[in-house]
């Protein structure tokens, strides 16, 4: 059974990095891609990015200047880091396999 | 990036209502939709893939339809079980996006 669980801090100042985790269940990081998407509050879904089975990776390019994901195999995790967070950054992050099984979520609020 | 115009924002309709959902893309994007569910507090279930497969699991109520830039997700009756926020989401090009979603509430 495939399973997605997002973990991570609820609460970041602005102009610090986020950093969120994705544990992953019933499928191989070697194999499969999971991608990080976010929803802003009231607002629709953005694609982030991504990290391919073979390691690489995609970005959307309105983030890439500030975000990195990576992945730790051995613990079936993956990672996202962005960095210089602004309130606008506030939103629930979501990762998901390529968009067939998603986790419940991370709500990420970006306040002082 | 291709843009994904969904309409309507808002749905109201009974129980037992033929019920559809329509997502415009901007390009030609074959039949690479999917269809989604998102209740309040839970994952996105995927619906729909690839236009018209439903998805296992998924009750035969629901189904979808069209290919290039015009797509349809209907409920043929709808239960109150479904109400939620549906979007569609085009992965023929990249970035993959999205559309703004469709809140369905019962009348």
């Amino acid at each position: 059974q495939v399973q997605l669980k997002e973990s991570g801090p609820g609460l970041v100042q602005p102009s610090q990095t986020l950093s969120l985790t994705c544990t992953v269940s019933g499928f191989s990081l070697t194999s499969n891609s999971v991608h990080w998407v976010r929803q802003p509050p009231g607002k629709g879904l953005e694609w982030m990015g991504g990290i391919w089975g073979d390691g690489s990776t995609d970005y959307n390019s309105a983030l890439k200047s500030r975000l990195s994901i990576s992945r730790d195999t051995s613990k079936s995790q993956v990672f996202l880091k962005m960095n210089s967070l602004q309130t606008d950054d506030t939103a629930i992050y979501f990762c998901s396999d390529w968009f067939a099984y998603w986790g419940q979520g991370t709500l990420v609020t970006v306040s002082s | 990036d291709i843009q994904m115009t969904q309409s309507p924002s808002f749905l109201s309709a009974s129980v037992g209502d033929r019920v559809t959902i329509n997502c415009k893309a901007s390009q030609n994007i074959n039949r690479y939709l999917n269809w989604y569910q998102q209740k309040l507090g839970e994952a996105p279930k995927l619906l729909i893939y690839n236009a018209n497969s439903l998805q296992t699991g998924i009750p035969s109520r629901f189904s979808g339809s069209g290919s290039g830039t015009d797509f349809t997700l209907t409920i043929s009756s709808l239960q109150p079980e479904d109400v939620a926020t549906y979007f569609c989401l085009q992965h023929n090009s990249w970035p993959p996006t999205f559309g703004a979603g469709t809140k369905l509430e019962l009348k």
